[in-house]
């Protein structure tokens, strides 16, 4: 199974900062990558797939890039609803899907 | 707007089967756009890719838990389902079921917390 490695594994930012998550695969995916975010006692939400295509209804100030081996996801200005935390996906190589180990982002 | 819907027990025996069914509206299981799944998290942890059906009943199962694993769909009730047999406290978890296209989870149900405890 590919593994995925999320890093870093939590992080404290403040509102309006910029934020880098990154996302390292066992082995190539090309862009088989997608991003969600979870809030405390919610559903994941898809952000981003395809390692760069924002989901429909997404926010501009998320973004993703890489192919292959190395992610990542921007966000470009922290707003107070992002506050979360968030997986990377790879869905190149299944069985198994496999998930990132999750970042988790705090307020400050 | 499609609606996805966990239903089953919460409380279930070791060694006993879980079962969970997720009740579709909104729109077709019979769409062939679409592939439809389980994800799990255990309390405090990540997500685990549990399996997927798709509406021919073609199946794909993560192989860790493929040897205790079932997953059905019935087109006429507009539901799939999850069984896991032989739990252990290890499998309790809040259990999702999510619709996807090529394994991109793009709509999740709110979940359903099942618990393994005598």
């Amino acid at each position: 199974a590919i593994q995925l490695t999320q890093s870093p594994s939590s992080l404290s930012a403040s509102v309006g900062d910029r934020v880098t998550i990154t996302c390292r695969a066992s082995q190539g995916i090309s862009s088989a990558l997608a991003w969600y975010q979870q809030k405390p006692g919610k559903a994941p939400n898809l952000l981003i797939y395809d390692a760069s295509t924002l989901e429909t209804g997404v926010p501009s100030r998320f973004s993703g890039s890489g192919s292959g081996t190395e992610f990542t996801l921007t966000i470009s200005s922290l707003q107070p609803e992002d506050f979360a935390t968030y997986y990377c996906q790879q869905f190149n190589s299944y069985p198994p899907v496999t998930f990132g180990q999750g970042t988790r982002l705090d307020i400050k | 707007q499609l609606q996805m819907q966990e239903s089953g027990p919460g409380l279930v025996k070791p060694s006993e089967t879980l079962s969970l069914t997720c009740t579709v509206s909104g729109g077709s299981i019979s769409s062939s756009s679409y592939y439809w799944g389980w994800v799990r998290q255990p309390p405090g942890k990540g997500l685990e890719w549990i399996g997927t059906i798709f509406y021919t009943g073609s199946t794909y199962y993560n192989p860790s838990l493929k040897s205790r694993l079932t997953i059905s769909i019935d087109t006429s009730k507009n539901q799939f389902s999850l069984k896991l047999s032989s739990v252990t406290a290890a499998d309790t978890a809040v259990y999702y079921c999510a619709r996807h296209r090529r394994h991109i989870l793009h709509h999740w149900g709110q979940g359903t917390l099942v618990t393994v405890s005598s």
